[in-house]
């Protein structure tokens, strides 16, 4: 079965710290991932999405993702986290159906 | 551009009431979503649609029921509401689905609380 698995469920992080969060997922063929960022309160946004290309691929405020298809994994980075990036991240993956896997979520907390 | 808005925010049922959660976008997009969201689990789908008129069950669609009337506007019911469908239910939308990588990322609306006693 399909499915996308996130290995950290809750990470705690100091401000400046780097980050990265794992995303594994398990398809046969063409694939395409997603990572959202859920901020306290709020809905869910795109940080980042690969389709082709360059497997190096970055988002907004920061983030980038690689994607390693040897691996099956798709992690989230960021050289220095800050305290507004306190929040929830999901992995999701797509295979050319209209359904989207989401991973369950980890939860990020940045001290300041 | 509103985006994808859902309404009400916050409901409390009790067990065997129904309700209706409302979605809409602006976006002109084909394809909407209902997912719930709860603790440990991530986002699962209840149910999606690829078009006006049309719906199809996802991984979790027991206990509700979706119309989609007008592009814009995608609706789950609840006839009979559970305890166990106390959860955020989230609504989406996307441009086009599938591989190709051009508009398929999902845009989501703010999310409904429903607690059902």
């Amino acid at each position: 079965a399909q499915s996308v698995s996130q290995h950290n469920h809750h990470v705690i992080l100091s401000e400046a710290a780097s980050l990265e969060l794992g995303c594994n997922y398990s398809y046969g063929g063409t694939v395409n991932l997603f990572w959202y960022v859920q901020y306290p309160g709020q809905h869910l946004q795109l940080l980042l999405k690969y389709f082709s290309g360059d497997p190096l691929v970055k988002g907004i405020k920061g983030f980038e993702a690689e994607f390693i298809k040897s691996k099956f994994s798709f992690n989230l980075r960021k050289p220095s986290v800050q305290w507004s990036d306190t929040a929830e991240y999901f992995c999701a993956a797509t295979s050319g159906t209209y359904k989207y896997i989401f991973g369950t979520g980890t939860r990020l907390k940045v001290l300041a | 551009n509103a985006g994808v808005t859902q309404t009400p925010k916050f409901r409390v049922l009790k067990t065997g009431q129904s309700m209706t959660l409302l979605c809409a976008q602006d976006m002109n997009h084909e394809y909407m979503y209902w997912y719930r969201q709860d603790p440990g689990m991530g986002l699962r789908l209840i149910h999606y649609s690829v078009g006006e008129g049309t719906t199809a069950k996802g991984e979790v669609p027991d206990g509700y029921n979706v119309s989609r009337l007008k592009k814009q506007n995608f609706l789950l019911g609840l006839e009979s509401a559970a305890p166990s469908q106390t959860s955020v239910y989230f609504c989406a939308s996307s441009y086009s689905f599938g591989t190709s990588g051009s508009g398929n990322e999902q845009f989501f609306g703010p999310g409904t609380r429903l607690t059902v006693l």
